[in-house]
C-alpha cells in the first residue's frame, strides 16, 4: 500500500519564476491538503482539495494555486516566486471515511535564489 | 481562533531519560482533535496519535504516553526511557470542525537524545 508521494524531492528556482509541485495521495484517499513549512517553523496550511474543488484556503496570496485531478492526485503551483517562498512543501491526504487523520508525504524542498 | 503553543523550542536529554513535551492549545470549538507528529531529519511528518475532544483518557503505546487535560487545554507527550532514534522535531497540532479540520501546528520541539 503506497503512501503519499511527492515530486520532485528538491527544486531550485530563481525569483520571478513559476513552479509546479505534484502529489499522489495514499491509496483510497480522496482529499489532499498542502502545507508550507519554513525553516524552523511548523507547517502552515495553504489549501485543501476535494472532488477537484478547492474546499478551503489558508492565508496565502493568489500566487499560490492548485488543482486536483480525477484520480485524486494534486498539483501546487506558485507564480512569481519570492525568496520567502523557499520552504518544504508538504502534501497530506485523508480518507473518505470521515477520518480526520492526515497522512503526509516526504515533501518537496523548494529553494528560491 | 485556534492556536497551538509548544513553549519548549529544544530539549536535550541523555539516553534512557524520560522526557515530556508540552502542548497547550486554544479553541472555542467543542468538537476538535489533537495530534502529535514526529518529523525526523528526512522531513516527512509521521503521525503518532490522535485524540478527540470527548475522550480525555490517557493513552500509552510502548514507550510513548499522552496526557490530555481539557481543564488546562494541554496535550502533553512523554517518552519513557528515551533512545537516540527518538531524536526529531515533534509537532502538536489541532483540527476543529469549524475550520473544516485543517491542521494547525505548533512551532515544534526539537528533541535531541544523546548517547
Amino acid at each position: 500500500d503506497a503512501g503519499v508521494t511527492q515530486s520532485p524531492t528538491h527544486l531550485i528556482k530563481t525569483r520571478g519564476q513559476q513552479v509546479t509541485l505534484r502529489c499522489s495521495p495514499k491509496s483510497g484517499h480522496d482529499t489532499v491538503s498542502w502545507y508550507q513549512q519554513a525553516l524552523g517553523q511548523g507547517p502552515q496550511f495553504i489549501f485543501q482539495y476535494y472532488e477537484e474543488e478547492e474546499r478551503q484556503r489558508g492565508n496565502f496570496p493568489d500566487r499560490f494555486s492548485g488543482h486536483q485531478f480525477p484520480n485524486y492526485s494534486s498539483e501546487l503551483n506558485v507564480n512569481a516566486l519570492l525568496l520567502g517562498d523557499s520552504a518544504l512543501y508538504l502534501c497530506a491526504s485523508t480518507s473518505p471515511t470521515g477520518s480526520v487523520e492526515q497522512y503526509f508525504g516526504p515533501g518537496t524542498r523548494l529553494t528560491v535564489t | 481562533a485556534q492556536k497551538v503553543t509548544q513553549a519548549q523550542t529544544e530539549i536535550s536529554v541523555v539516553e534512557k531519560e524520560d522526557v515530556t513535551l508540552d502542548c497547550v492549545y486554544e479553541t472555542r470549538d467543542t468538537t476538535y482533535y489533537l495530534f502529535w507528529y514526529k518529523q525526523p531529519p528526512s522531513g516527512e511528518l509521521v503521525f503518532l496519535i490522535r485524540r478527540n475532544s470527548f475522550d480525555e483518557q490517557n493513552e500509552i503505546s510502548g514507550r510513548y504516553s499522552w496526557n490530555f487535560q481539557k481543564s488546562t487545554s494541554s496535550f502533553n507527550f512523554t517518552i519513557t526511557a528515551s533512545q537516540v532514534v527518538d531524536s526529531a522535531v515533534y509537532f502538536c497540532a489541532l483540527s476543529a470542525m469549524d475550520s473544516s479540520y485543517k491542521l494547525i501546528f505548533g512551532s515544534g520541539t526539537r528533541l535531541l537524545v544523546r548517547p
